[in-house]
């Protein structure tokens, strides 16, 4: 079975840094791409970014929102992929879920973990 | 960017109706497009993917359609289980982008 599981939200201050994690099982982890995803509490769902795998040189692709204040990581010893955010703003509050994706155009998204509830407030 | 517009942005309907949401998108996106049915509180589930693929253990009244810049999701016959929230997603070129969602509710 498939499991995502996502750890590392909660409360920080503007302007603060915080590193989700997002621990995978249940398929070969290292073959897939694994994207963010997050949703403003009563909002609709925005895609934060997305890493490759070894073979497409792990490189990332980001939405204009957070480009150059998130990266994204991932450890494919561990089975995990990480969210580095920082320079965190008030509207970054949401709940971040990360999901799985192909490296095929027409097969994105397939699953999904729980989520993790970031807030950015003073 | 790619817009992605979903109408309508909410609707009332009856269970036994046949309902209809559509996704337009800003420019042609070929069928890199997929469906997301989302429940209060839940995580969103992939419906229909590839435009019109149903995914593994998604009922079959669920249908998706089109190519270019209009899409379709289709529910043959709403059932009390499919009150949700419904989102397109752009998979063409980077950044994905989302449709803003529809909300179906009881009539």
């Amino acid at each position: 079975e498939v499991q995502l599981v996502e750890s590392g939200g909660g409360l920080v201050q503007p302007g603060g840094s915080l590193r989700l994690s997002c621990a995978a099982s249940g398929f070969i982890f290292s073959d897939r791409y694994m994207d963010w995803v997050r949703q403003a509490p009563g909002k609709g769902l925005e895609w934060v970014g997305r890493i490759r795998n070894s073979a497409n040189s792990y490189t990332t692709e980001y939405a204009a929102s957070v480009k150059g204040r998130f990266t994204i990581l991932r450890d494919d010893s561990r089975n995990s992929v990480y969210l580095q955010m920082s320079s965190l703003k008030t509207e970054d509050t949401a709940v971040y879920f990360c999901a799985r994706s192909t490296s095929n155009w027409d097969d994105m998204l397939e699953n999904w973990g729980q989520g993790t509830l970031v807030t950015v407030s003073s | 960017d790619i817009q992605m517009t979903q109408s309508p942005s909410a609707m009332s309907a009856s269970v036994g109706d046949r309902v209809t949401i559509t996704c337009r998108a800003s420019q042609a996106i070929d069928n890199y497009l997929t469906w997301f049915q989302q429940k209060p509180g839940k995580v969103p589930k992939r419906l229909i993917y590839a435009a019109s693929s149903l995914q593994s253990g998604v009922p079959s009244r669920f249908s998706g359609g089109g190519s270019g810049t209009e899409f379709t999701l289709t529910i043959s016959s709403l059932q009390p289980e499919d009150f949700a929230t419904y989102y397109c997603l752009q998979h063409h070129s980077y950044p994905l982008t989302f449709g803003g969602g529809t909300k179906v509710e009881i009539k």
